[in-house]
């Protein structure tokens, strides 16, 4: 399989803490992004980072992107508890064509 | 901008009857994505579109399984004599394509499928 995988699995932390979830995937890729899932729902695209760069933000969310290591990390800065969802890294094949979600981090942000 | 739209929101049915999804994608986007997805679990990529063209099915992909675009708007996506593995939720995502992929796709809020 080329789907990615998340770390931890599940996060739990206080309101005002900040949040970090790594993902770590097997191909090369021509980007890679972040999304948010609330139960129930579809996705929701977060940030896009390309395989060129390194490090990217925007707002509360930090994304870096190490591809020597085959792998990122999303940090979100002082968590709220509207911040409590599942979030996925998805990594884009060269061709641009396909995703590949990871198995998602399940964040509990504690009011 | 209304988004995309999945229809229904949650399907029961019996093992081996055939059920179809739909797709309505955001009107300019000529990609369209399926996808399915289990309890905590990934999106598992299923087939795309560009246009009305089918470009690509996983190898995953069961021949139970089709999808269709006709005229490269929306898309429904056939499950012929469902089984119990085929419980999951179908997630719909399109994005526009400028070439390279840099785009992010925007989800529907799928179709829950539950076998009885």
């Amino acid at each position: 399989s080329q789907q990615g995988e998340e770390d931890p699995q599940a996060l739990s932390i206080q309101e005002g803490e900040n949040a970090t979830m790594n993902c770590s995937y097997k191909t090369s890729i021509n980007n890679l992004q972040w999304y948010r899932q609330n139960s129930g729902r579809g996705l929701v695209h977060l940030i896009l980072i390309r395989s060129n760069e390194r490090e990217k933000h925007s707002g509360r969310l930090r994304v870096t992107l190490d591809t020597s290591k085959k792998s990122s990390s999303l940090l979100i800065t002082a968590s709220r508890a509207a911040d409590t969802a599942s979030y996925f890294c998805a990594t884009v094949t060269n061709t641009g064509n396909q995703f590949y979600f990871g198995t998602g981090t399940s964040l509990t942000v504690i009011p | 901008d209304t988004g995309v739209s999945q229809n229904p929101r949650h399907k029961i049915t019996k093992r081996g009857q055939n059920v179809t999804f739909r797709c309505d994608p955001i009107s300019e986007h000529n990609r369209l994505y399926w996808y399915r997805q289990t309890l905590g679990q990934g999106p598992e990529f299923l087939t795309y579109f560009q246009n009305e063209a089918q470009l690509e099915k996983s190898r995953l992909l069961s021949d139970r399984f089709s999808a269709e675009r006709p005229k490269g708007s929306f898309s429904t996506l056939e499950i012929q004599r469902t089984e119990q593995g085929d419980s999951a939720m179908y997630l719909c995502a399109s994005s526009p394509w400028t070439g390279g992929g840099n785009q992010p796709q925007h989800f529907g809020d799928g179709t829950r499928l539950s076998i009885l």
